[in-house]
């Protein structure tokens, strides 16, 4: 069964500093990934997503993701954290393999950013 | 292009009651997915649709369904409402299924936050 985890419910940084989310991933076959990011009572928005190529993935605002399939891990990256980062984030993963597989998404981890 | 449009926004029913909540995909968009969020059980599937069809379902008792219209429009109805109930309920529309070049990714719209009392 496919599945996604974020270890971290919380991640702490500084203005100014790296931020690293952290997403590990359960599937069968080739995953398609993604990440997504909520604000307090809205939807959630697309912020980028990995289907093949090149493990570096870009993304919206900023925002990069590492594909490491040894390590079946897609963490969320940006070298320079924003106070307006601060949010819910979610990873996502869907087997390749199949279009009519469902998203499923991890538990999200809320990303703090101090002035 | 206009995005998902989830109508009502907000909701107050008590225990017993039913409810209907709407959700108008992107144009295009033939796949409607719903998801309930609450804070301690996080972001849950409720179930998919495509074409009219129920193409996946998650693990949520009878009380809750849905259904798609030939306009890709969906509903998803909730009988005999109980407390924890109260979420927000997410729609998403994706191309899924439309091309060999989509990858699924979801388009959400703001969600319908319900609150039973």
């Amino acid at each position: 069964a496919q599945s996604v985890a974020q270890p971290e419910d919380q991640v702490n940084v500084a203005e100014g500093n790296p931020l690293t989310v952290k997403c590990t991933y359960s599937v069968s076959g080739n995953p398609y990934l993604f990440w997504y990011v909520q604000y307090p009572n809205r939807g959630l928005q697309f912020l980028l997503k990995y289907i093949t190529g090149d493990n570096l993935v870009k993304g919206s605002y900023g925002f990069e993701a590492e594909f490491n399939k040894s390590q079946t891990s897609f963490h969320l990256k940006k070298p320079s954290a924003l106070v307006s980062d601060s949010a819910l984030y979610f990873c996502a993963v869907r087997p390749g393999y199949s279009s009519a597989s469902k998203i499923i998404f991890g538990s999200g981890t809320r990303l703090s950013i101090r002035p | 292009k206009a995005g998902v449009t989830q109508t009502p926004r907000y909701l107050i029913k008590t225990r017993g009651q039913q409810v209907t909540l709407s959700c108008s995909p992107i144009s295009g968009h033939r796949s409607v997915s719903w998801y309930q969020q609450t804070p301690g059980q996080g972001l849950q599937f409720l179930f998919e649709y495509f074409s009219e069809t129920q193409r996946n379902k998650g693990n949520f008792p009878g009380r809750f369904s849905g259904r798609q219209f030939s306009n890709s429009r969906s509903e998803m109805n909730v009988s005999t409402l109980e407390l924890g109930d109260s979420a927000l309920y997410l729609c998403a529309s994706s191309l899924l299924g439309t091309g060999i070049a989509n990858t699924g990714e979801l388009f959400f719209g703001e969600g319908s936050r319900l609150t039973v009392l």
